[in-house]
């Protein structure tokens, strides 16, 4: 039972690039978040899917997109890479939802944009 | 719309001593609360939550937090720390109750540093 994956681990980028973050999770969870976290300024939810086949925008939306490819996995794209996207990414997930439910987060990618 | 305030952003600390991590939310409808701890190059972990019943939640490595409706607030204490607390405190808030909701609000984090 591994919980929540993401790849890569890190990720160097030139403005302009564009790339896909993979989460997948093991659990059987309904609900599945893509997160920012950067210094001085805790989690920022980017997007989150609810549950298979939707998704909508978190606070922090501009300059990515999201696909639920199946229940297990959530990615998150980049077309147009900008250095202001430079940050740490986790995906999570949670099974009735993370306003009451337990969320699980993955390790995090570390993404710099030069 | 819910916010959540972190009232100190850095907390040192000696280890065995008590400590006090400060949170206040605002919102005018009643809220679902958790802390959640990251350590080093890692991930987040819940830590505990507050639904309903006792004000009073409890987690399994010795913290304690307590819901006080009228000052706003969710205090994160622990009595003795040990380093092994090491680590960045976030304190969250979703709801309203009335709703079904899927989004939590995170406060900006306290780094806790137990100090030998």
């Amino acid at each position: 039972n591994a919980g929540v994956t993401q790849t890569p681990k890190f990720q160097v980028l030139k403005t302009g690039q564009s790339m896909t973050l993979q989460c997948a999770q093991d659990m059987n969870h309904n609900s599945m978040y893509w997160y920012r976290q950067d210094p001085g300024m805790g989690l920022r939810l980017i997007y989150y899917s609810a549950s298979e086949g939707t998704t909508d925008k978190g606070e922090v939306p501009n300059g990515y997109n999201v696909s639920r490819l199946n229940k297990r996995e959530f990615s998150l794209r980049l077309e147009s890479a900008a250095p202001s996207q430079t940050s740490v990414y986790f995906c999570a997930s949670s099974d009735k939802g993370a306003g009451t439910d337990t969320q699980y987060f993955g390790p995090g990618t570390r993404l710099t944009v030069l | 719309a819910q916010s959540v305030t972190q009232l100190d952003s850095q907390v040192p600390v000696f280890e065995e001593a008590p400590v006090e991590l400060r949170c206040n939310y605002s919102s005018s409808v009643s809220v679902y609360l958790f802390w959640y701890v990251q350590y080093p190059n890692q991930g987040l972990q819940l830590l505990l939550k507050y639904l309903s019943g006792s004000t009073l939640v409890e987690s399994i490595n010795g913290f304690e937090a307590e819901f006080n409706k009228s000052q706003t607030s969710f205090h994160l204490r622990k009595p003795s720390v040990h380093i092994s607390d090491t680590a960045e405190y976030f304190c969250a808030v979703s709801g309203p109750r009335s709703y079904n909701t899927d989004k939590l609000i995170f406060g900006t984090g306290t780094r806790l540093q137990v100090f030998p």
